[in-house]
């Protein structure tokens, strides 16, 4: 079936620091992605849907300046959390919908999660 | 606008228990119909799905019927395992939109 890696699994940061993660679409190209994030315990909360070659689109409620979208490939898409803080500390999770072989362009594939810690 | 509505969880459970997740769903048009799996520290795997009415989708023992009818899509299995563990999402989705997610149920499955 479709793979989709996220890039890194975890990661611990100060506060202020900016932290990039990658979503990537390993057998399949990727037209657009999503990203989510997820509080401990919830379901998941769409940010943004990336759309390669343009820019994102936020959900109410997102702050585009601090959670930047790039989707610069039909197989790559970033999320970078600019100066974060402690209340950004998140499980992020992208998914990617496309076709490629078997797989349908009305299923969305997950990547594993990406654990944010800001300290 | 759309919604997904799960069963209250946490559902606990005994191995070789028969299992229901109940999920229904509001929405205009002929949405998609999905249940997704997170195990813990992890992502969303895709279960199982239908896309149109009485369809059944099916995996791994899983099994949940498209009832336009009820507008609901339960998840059953006839008997659980304690490596069904996890949490179960029920999802909808019209065409290229995006999903739209039920709050989830916490299963745990005691031996």
């Amino acid at each position: 079936g479709a793979v989709v890696s996220q890039h890194p699994s975890r990661v611990i940061c100060k506060s202020g620091t900016s932290v990039k993660i990658e979503c990537r679409s390993l057998d399949f190209q990727a037209t657009t992605m999503f990203w989510y994030r997820q509080f401990p315990k919830q379901s998941l909360m769409l940010m943004a849907t990336s759309n390669e070659g343009s820019k994102a689109t936020y959900e109410q409620g997102v702050e585009k300046d601090k959670f930047l979208i790039n989707h610069a490939s039909l197989t790559l898409s970033t999320l970078t959390v600019t100066s974060a803080h402690p209340e950004d500390s998140s499980f992020y999770i992208c998914s990617a919908n496309g076709a490629s072989g078997g797989s349908s362009t009305d299923t969305q594939y997950f990547g594993p999660g990406t654990r944010l810690t800001v300290l | 606008g759309d919604s997904v509505t799960q069963m209250e969880g946490p559902v606990t459970l005994s191995e070789e228990a028969f299992l229901t997740i109940n999920c229904t769903y509001t929405a205009t048009g002929y949405p998609s119909l999905f249940w997704y799996v997170q195990y813990p520290g992890e992502g969303l795997q895709l279960l199982l799905k239908a896309t149109k009415a009485d369809d059944k989708g099916s995996n791994k023992g899983f099994e949940a019927t498209y009832r336009k009818e009820t507008t609901s899509f339960h998840l059953e299995k006839g008997s659980v395992q304690v490596s069904d563990s996890a949490v179960y999402f029920c999802a909808l989705r019209k065409g290229a939109q995006k999903l739209v997610f039920g709050q989830g149920t916490r299963l745990t499955i005691n031996p």
